[in-house]
């Protein structure tokens, strides 16, 4: 079956630091990657939608100077959490979407980020 | 704006017992619903996909209902066992592919 790779699985870092994670679709060419935010206990939330070769669109209140979003192949999406502080700090899940049409989304298994 | 409700919020039971998992929605217009499995620390692995067309789904002990109209879906887990402990979440997606998500039901399965 199809499968994402998210990684890092966890990085504890220091204030101030920027943080890199990578989704990566292994075996199918995701044209459209989604990336989440999820607190303890509570629901997933969209943060925003990558399409290759495009801008990603953000959703309401996510601020896209915090987190940069590159999506330079049908392969892979990076998010980048920027000058990271302590409320960045999170479980951060992305899913794929196959290209032909009405497939399931493929979730990695997300990235623990702690901030110091 | 789509609001996926969950009940209940967390369920313990004696191995052996049947699992009822509720989830509702406010708009009716979705194109599927989704129900995923999260392990603690863990990423999501996808159960059952309803497309809004179908009524129901299986998959060896889990059945997935599906009733549009009123905005609700059930997941049913017959015969739980304790690798069943999870957290289950439901999903709902529009037209475009941006899920909605409800908060989970935690699951506890006795030994």
């Amino acid at each position: 079956g199809a499968v994402v790779s998210q990684h890092p699985s966890r990085v504890i870092c220091k204030s101030g630091t920027s943080v890199k994670i990578e989704c990566r679709s292994l075996d199918f060419q995701a044209t459209t990657m989604f990336w989440y935010r999820q607190f303890p206990k509570q629901s997933l939330m969209l943060m925003a939608t990558s399409n290759e070769g495009s801008k990603a669109t953000y959703e309401q209140g996510v601020e896209k100077d915090k987190f940069l979003i590159n999506h330079a192949s049908l392969t892979l999406s990076t998010l980048t959490v920027t000058s990271a502080h302590p409320e960045d700090s999170s479980f951060y899940i992305c899913s794929a979407v196959e290209v032909s049409v009405n497939q399931p989304q493929h979730f990695g298994d997300g990235t623990r980020l702690s901030i110091l | 704006k789509q609001e996926v409700t969950q009940i209940p919020a967390a369920l313990s039971v004696p191995e052996g017992e049947n699992l009822v998992l509720n989830c509702s929605f406010t708009d009716s217009a979705i194109y599927n619903l989704q129900w995923f499995r999260q392990d603690p620390g863990k990423g999501l692995t996808s159960l059952l996909l309803i497309q809004s067309s179908q009524r129901e789904q299986t998959s060896g002990r889990l059945n997935a209902s599906l009733d549009k109209s009123s905005g609700r879906s059930t997941l049913y887990i017959a015969a739980s066992q304790p690798g069943d402990s999870a957290t289950y979440l439901c999903a709902v997606r529009p037209n475009d592919y941006k899920l909605s998500f409800g908060a989970g039901t935690t699951v506890t399965v006795r030994a």
